[in-house]
């Protein structure tokens, strides 16, 4: 079965770092991009992040660029954001996508995990 | 970047067709695809490709394409089919998500 399992998140104050982890497994992690999306409270979804296959490449929303990091290690089967300069208004579910398709610029998500909820508070 | 607008709500009957649009001045270059999302739940992939369905999502979702305008339809809906459903696209480095619509169905 192809999954998706989110970790790390939780409680932290403005300025904090937050790590966050996603397990994959039921298919050959290393063959796609892989994104970071996530949802704020009662709001609509937004892209944060992607990363090709390889690794070689990353994109970023505008809204996370210079505070936030992708990477992954794929003899992990793992998927990392490593969030820095935290603000309130990073506040959201985070979800981890698998690409449908393409292993290197992201394109369309066919699996999702549960997502990891992320509260940036004082 | 660019942005992709939908409407916040439509209502239908049991047994109507829901039209949901997601308008953007990129869709005549890009492909859509289109997210089913219910309460507490990760979204789903509804439409891939601005009209090709991926298997397991019944046949009564459908999408087309014409101009700046894409289309989920989903014909006969039933009590199940209400949540929020998003448009996306994607360019050759971003992604974008619509603001969403949320379907009630009456």
């Amino acid at each position: 079965e192809v999954q998706l399992l989110e970790s790390g998140g939780g409680l932290v104050q403005p300025g904090g770092s937050l790590r966050l982890s996603c397990a994959a497994s039921g298919f050959t992690f290393s063959s796609y991009a892989m994104s970071w999306v996530r949802q704020a409270p009662g709001k609509g979804l937004e892209w944060v992040s992607a990363i090709s296959g390889s690794g070689g490449s990353t994109y970023y929303a505008d809204s996370v660029k210079g505070r936030f990091t992708i990477s992954r290690d794929n003899s992990k089967n793992t998927l990392y954001l490593q969030m820095n300069s935290l603000r309130a208004e990073d506040t959201a579910v985070y979800y981890c996508a698998k690409d449908w398709e393409t292993v290197a610029a992201p394109d369309a998500f066919d699996i999702w995990g549960q997502g990891t909820m992320v509260t940036v508070s004082s | 970047s660019y942005e992709l607008t939908q409407p916040p709500s439509v209502s239908v009957s049991p047994g109507q067709t829901a039209r949901i649009t997601c308008s953007g001045d990129a869709l005549p270059k890009q492909y859509a695809y289109w997210y089913q999302q219910k309460p507490g739940q990760a979204p789903v992939l509804v439409i891939y490709k601005d009209s090709e369905r991926p298997s397991g999502i019944p046949e009564r979702f459908s999408g087309s394409s014409s101009g700046t305008t894409v289309t989920l339809t989903i014909s006969g809906v039933q009590a199940e089919d209400e949540a929020d459903y998003y448009c996306q696209s994607a360019d050759s480095s971003s992604v974008v998500f619509g603001g969403g619509t949320k379907l009630t169905v009456l």
